[in-house]
């Protein structure tokens, strides 16, 4: 079975540019999250997909994030125009059910610059 | 807000020695604790989890002790191994839903 893939696994943009990153989650979960690790801080949930519904996005951390999950299967994340501050590993994970183990992507590592 | 913390950053150990990672929670209503452990280009992977009606729980030569007193969580390794080496999160599930608090993540080395 596969597991989360994300793409890219790197993206290298100049600041103001657009990026938008994807995910497909394991077939099958209605549960889908973003997560991103930003200076080498802790891990922070970014938001939650309940198949196309945002269930929590209250992680988001401006206006310029735009995340989507059109049909309930694979989701992306938009960052329009991205800025330095936004450098880091963003992960994508699923699970099955609310609360059930997370499966987490290798994740895709951004740099603005 | 309140956040799960780590007390130590790195952690060497020797070959077919024991680890222990710690970790501090500061939310008293959290429920369910988990371990992740991150190899280098990937993504976290469960290790262990622990809910707090318990207070130890043992998987296949990790087990994770849970003081609620204290607020502290543990995850012991028994001989490690150089596959072992990786970065641990301890993370807090506050909500009973899938958004969890990490820690900043412990990097253990094995030395051979």
């Amino acid at each position: 079975e596969a597991g989360v893939t994300q793409f890219p696994s790197h993206s290298v943009i100049e600041k103001g540019q657009t990026v938008t990153l994807r995910c497909d989650p394991i077939s099958g979960h209605d549960n889908l999250y973003w997560y991103r690790r930003v200076m080498g801080k802790e891990i922070k949930f970014l938001l939650h997909f309940v198949k196309e519904s945002k269930q929590d996005e209250s992680g988001m951390p401006n206006n310029r994030f735009l995340a989507e999950r059109t049909g309930g299967t694979y989701s992306t994340l938009k960052v329009q125009p991205a800025e330095l501050e936004d450098s880091g590993v963003y992960f994508c994970a699923s699970s099955q059910d609310i609360g059930g183990k997370l499966f987490f992507g290798s994740g895709t590592q951004l740099s603005v610059l | 807000g309140e956040s799960v913390g780590l007390h130590l950053p790195t952690l060497s150990v020797q070959e077919g020695d024991n680890s222990i990672i710690n970790c501090a929670y500061s939310n008293s209503a959290s429920d369910y604790f988990i371990w992740y452990k991150q190899e280098s280009g990937k993504g976290p992977q469960f290790i262990i989890d622990i809910r707090s009606n318990m207070d130890k729980r043992q998987g296949q030569r990790v087990t994770v002790l849970l003081n609620k007193t204290v607020k502290h969580l543990s995850l012991q390794i028994a001989a490690t191994q150089p596959g072992d080496s990786a970065v641990y999160f301890c993370a807090e599930n506050i909500d009973g839903g899938n958004k969890l608090v990490f820690g900043a993540g412990t990097i253990l080395r094995v030395k051979s």
